[in-house]
């Protein structure tokens, strides 16, 4: 079952905040966030695994609420090479793989 | 390799002819995956191996699709009589274990085109 993202595009100017929302309607394991830029392969961000846990390197951040099966990736300050496809990817049910959802394009304009 | 090593890069090939994509996974990956991305879309999931266990094939569009992994490492995903639906980048991705709590990296993909 493939999570659900939104927004589906967000557009910002730099130094300004966004978060991009991901959900599932099954029990989820784990949860990954990656970034692709166009042309490339995607690129991991991070991995959570327990209830309310909450990650974050530089000014990206997130969280992962176990019992709402949701995830949120947080990005303050952004910076103009924020700009991207984030995907976020969770792993559920008895299969264990890593199902994408659609993905959140962002564009950090100057 | 010191990541997952795809090929070929780029693929055209005509409507009906079939077509092998290559993937090399990091030394030591006991998973690995393919997922397909048309343009402009999402990560659609194909198939998963896990070490020695059946692979999860739920995610193959067709049986025109086959994927098989020797030895525990390289896997070669083949498409029989390509359709221009085909057309895609295919990727592919292996983590040390499975993907709960692991990190998968991707290889750059492999472009297909059916003309």
């Amino acid at each position: 079952q493939q999570p659900v993202q939104s927004p589906q595009a967000v557009i910002l100017r730099e130094g300004e905040d966004a978060v991009i929302n991901c959900s599932s309607s099954k029990a989820l394991y784990s949860v990954h966030w990656y970034r692709q830029k166009h042309g490339e392969a995607p690129v991991f961000l991070m991995i959570l695994l327990k209830g309310g846990e909450q990650k974050g390197h530089d000014k990206i951040s997130a969280s992962f609420n176990e019992k709402k099966q949701q995830s949120s990736l947080y990005l303050t300050a952004s910076q103009l090479s924020y700009s991207g496809t984030y995907f976020c990817g969770t792993v559920s049910g008895s299969a264990r793989q890593l199902t994408f959802g659609s993905g959140t394009q962002l564009t950090v304009l100057p | 390799g010191a990541g997952v090593s795809q090929s070929p890069s780029n693929k055209v090939t005509e409507k009906g002819k079939d077509v092998e994509l290559r993937c090399d996974p990091i030394s030591g990956h006991t998973a690995l995956y393919w997922y397909r991305q048309s343009l402009g879309q999402g990560l659609e999931f194909l198939i998963y191996f896990q070490g020695n266990s059946a692979p999860d094939k739920s995610g193959l569009p067709s049986d025109r699709f086959s994927a098989e992994r020797t030895g525990g490492s390289v896997s070669t995903l083949t498409i029989q009589r390509t359709q221009q639906e085909d057309s895609a980048v295919y990727l592919c991705a292996s983590s040390l274990v499975g993907p709960t709590g692991n990190t998968i990296y991707f290889g750059e993909g492999s472009w297909l085109t059916v003309v």
